[in-house]
């Protein structure tokens, strides 16, 4: 079945530090790919997608790179601040029959200190 | 355009009390699913509607159900409430690939 594999948090940074949040995935066929940001208390939010292969998902300073050869995701940002501060998820949409059901990751919690 | 809506924004519930939480998608969305967010948790698949019909469901007992009604809108019913239910209940809606999610209904159960 499909997967994803979020890095551990929580992850706890300094403002304008470099931002890497891990995600890998395990999916037949060719999956679309979500990061999804989750502010204390709140729903989630689409933060960036990819739909194929070396597609490049952009959003508020945040990129990830849609990278089939080593089946990842992975979120980055150059210069973080604090209100940045929020659980944010990984997640990927199969393409097939049981299409609808989107797999997520377990999150990692970013904490930014000024 | 309106995002997803969820109704009510809190509810407190006792043992063995039946919730009812309700689910508004986009406009023009046809399908809507639902998540449990337990405290410190991950997201947990609860159930899938699309054009009316359950298409799949999570890992969760049969007291979780819910139905979709003709204009798309969703309706998540716990019976039987048990201790462990308390968490935030997540609505999405979609229309292709793409979930967008509602802020959430936060379930108590004491």
């Amino acid at each position: 079945g499909n997967s994803v594999t979020q890095m551990e948090g929580p992850v706890t940074l300094s403002e304008e530090a470099f931002l890497t949040i891990n995600c890998t995935y395990t999916a037949t066929g060719y999956p679309s790919l979500f990061w999804y940001v989750q502010y204390p208390g709140e729903g989630l939010q689409l933060l960036l997608k990819a739909t194929k292969a070396d597609d490049k998902g952009s959003n508020k300073g945040f990129e990830a790179t849609y990278r089939k050869e080593t089946t990842s995701f992975h979120l980055e940002k150059g210069s973080v601040q604090v209100s940045d501060s929020a659980v944010y998820f990984c997640a990927l949409s199969a393409r097939s029959t049981n299409a609808g059901k989107s797999t997520f990751g377990d999150g990692t919690t970013l904490t930014v200190k000024p | 355009e309106a995002g997803v809506t969820q109704s009510p924004t809190h509810l407190i519930k006792t043992r063995g009390q039946q919730a009812t939480l309700r689910c508004s998608p986009i406009s023009g969305h046809t399908s809507v699913y639902w998540y449990q967010q337990a405290l410190g948790l991950g997201l947990q698949f609860l159930l899938w509607y699309d054009e009316g019909e359950e298409r799949n469901r999570g890992n969760f007992p049969p007291r979780f159900s819910g139905r979709q009604f003709p204009n798309y809108s969703s309706e998540l019913n716990v019976n039987a409430l048990e201790l462990e239910d308390s968490a935030l209940y997540l609505c999405a809606s979609s229309l292709s690939d793409t979930q967008y999610f509602g802020p959430g209904t936060r379930l108590t159960v004491l």
